[in-house]
């Protein structure tokens, strides 16, 4: 059974740094492509980055450029996010999503709350 | 940057009732297409890919069709738990890119 597990959110103040993590089960790791979605409270879904299998090739939404990475450890079959420059409108649940290979999602994690606020 | 469009951006439908959802996106996508049901305080469920095929496990309740801009989600015999919002994803290109979500409500 595919499971992903996100923890790292909390409070954070602006400007400040916060690392997710997602620890994946239930399938090869290093095979498939992964991906961090927000969610900002009562908003609609939003594409934040995407890496590749073997973590050689990442892509960012422009929102969160220069300011967010994404990594992965295939040895320990986790995903990373690794957040700074924090800002107010960073706040929202971020869920990890692992891709198939038709690059659509197709399972999720249960998100985790990153607040930024003072 | 491909900007998807959903409508209508909220329904209200009754139980047993058939229902469409239109996404549209601002340029070509060829079927990739992907549909994603989210209920309140729960993470998004994968429901299909590649414009109509259903991810395992989703009933066969749940339809899609379309391709290049235009797009539809079909829900046949509304059930309590099929009340939920509905996103539509393009992954055709970076930045990847949804849907502001339709609301499905009981009539």
């Amino acid at each position: 059974e595919v499971q992903l597990l996100e923890s790292g959110g909390g409070l954070v103040q602006p400007g400040g740094s916060l690392r997710l993590s997602c620890a994946a089960s239930g399938f090869r790791f290093s095979n498939y492509a992964m991906s961090w979605v927000r969610q900002a409270p009562g908003k609609g879904l939003e594409w934040v980055s995407r890496i590749s299998g073997s973590g050689d090739s990442t892509d960012y939404a422009d929102s969160v450029k220069g300011r967010f990475t994404i990594s992965r450890d295939n040895y320990k079959n986790t995903l990373y996010l690794q957040l700074n420059s924090l800002r107010a409108e960073d706040t929202a649940v971020y869920y990890c999503a692992k891709e198939n290979y038709m690059d659509s999602f197709d399972y999720w994690g249960q998100g985790t709350l990153v607040t930024v606020s003072s | 940057d491909i900007q998807m469009t959903q409508s209508p951006s909220s329904l209200s439908a009754s139980v047993g009732d058939r229902v469409t959802i239109t996404c549209r996106a601002s340029q070509g996508i060829s079927n990739s297409l992907a549909w994603f049901q989210q209920k309140p305080g729960k993470a998004p469920k994968s429901l299909i890919y590649a414009a109509s095929s259903l991810h395992i496990g989703v009933p066969s309740k749940f339809s899609g069709s379309g391709s290049g801009t235009d797009f539809t989600l079909t829900i046949s015999s509304l059930q309590p738990e099929d009340f939920a919002t509905y996103y539509c994803q393009q992954y055709n290109s970076y930045p990847r890119s949804f849907g502001q979500g339709t609301k499905l409500e009981i009539k």
